[in-house]
């Protein structure tokens, strides 16, 4: 089936310090969705990506479709405190595989 | 709009029993809702697909007498753990299809599973 990996496994920054997560498939990808997730928390959409190398902006957080539309990337610039949680990529048209997330954590 | 509840939030039991778990689509109908299962630091797991009205898609490696699912209504899904075991402690969250463009997932808050 479908595996999506995402890199790094684990990222500890600086307030302020910018961050950046990829996600990578071995098979094309139909769409790319990217979830955060705060601890304790539950998932919450963040956004989707559809045609290749297309990119997206939501304030702080840059999100990249790849033109093989094989792997994402999410960038967030000077992180804040707000901003900790585990960060997910997912895909799929109706059912989603989600990738292996990313677990971001702020240094005030 | 597109806000999904589960009930109960968390629920702690003794191995052997069952719990329901209840998904609530509060302010559009749901189809299609989402099971998944996520462990501790891991990422989240499709369990099974309900369908309402049918009966759920599981996916490989999920035992269905053991997680049952029911999709009584457009607005409700439930998800049975029955004869609970210690391995089955979990955080489950079941999702919905939003009604909106494109396909995007609405989270319920999840369920936290302990059994003891």
């Amino acid at each position: 089936g479908q595996q999506v990996m995402q890199i790094p496994q684990y990222q500890h920054v600086q307030e302020g310090e910018d961050f950046t997560t990829y996600c990578n498939s071995s098979t094309t990808l139909s769409n790319i969705q990217w979830y955060k997730q705060r601890p304790g928390g539950h998932p919450v959409f963040l956004i989707q990506l559809v045609k290749s190398g297309e990119v997206k902006k939501q304030k702080r957080l840059t999100f990249q479709f790849g033109e093989a539309k094989k792997n994402s990337s999410l960038h967030i610039t000077a992180t804040q405190t707000t901003d900790v949680g585990t960060y997910f990529c997912a895909s799929g048209n109706e059912k989603l595989t989600f990738g292996t997330g990313t677990r971001l954590t702020i240094i005030p | 709009g597109a806000v999904v509840s589960q009930h109960p939030s968390w629920v702690i039991c003794k191995s052997g029993t069952s719990v329901k778990i209840e998904c609530r689509s509060l302010d559009f109908q749901a189809t299609t809702m989402f099971w998944y299962r996520q462990f501790p630091k891991q990422s989240l797991m499709l369990m099974a697909t309900s369908n309402e009205g049918s009966k759920a898609t599981y996916e490989q490696g999920v035992e269905k007498d053991k997680f049952l699912i029911n999709h009584a209504s457009l607005t409700l899904s439930t998800l049975t753990v029955t004869s609970a075991h210690p391995e089955d402690s979990s955080f489950y969250i079941c999702s919905a299809v939003g009604q909106g463009e494109g396909n995007e997932q609405f989270f319920g808050p999840g369920t936290r599973l302990t059994v003891l």
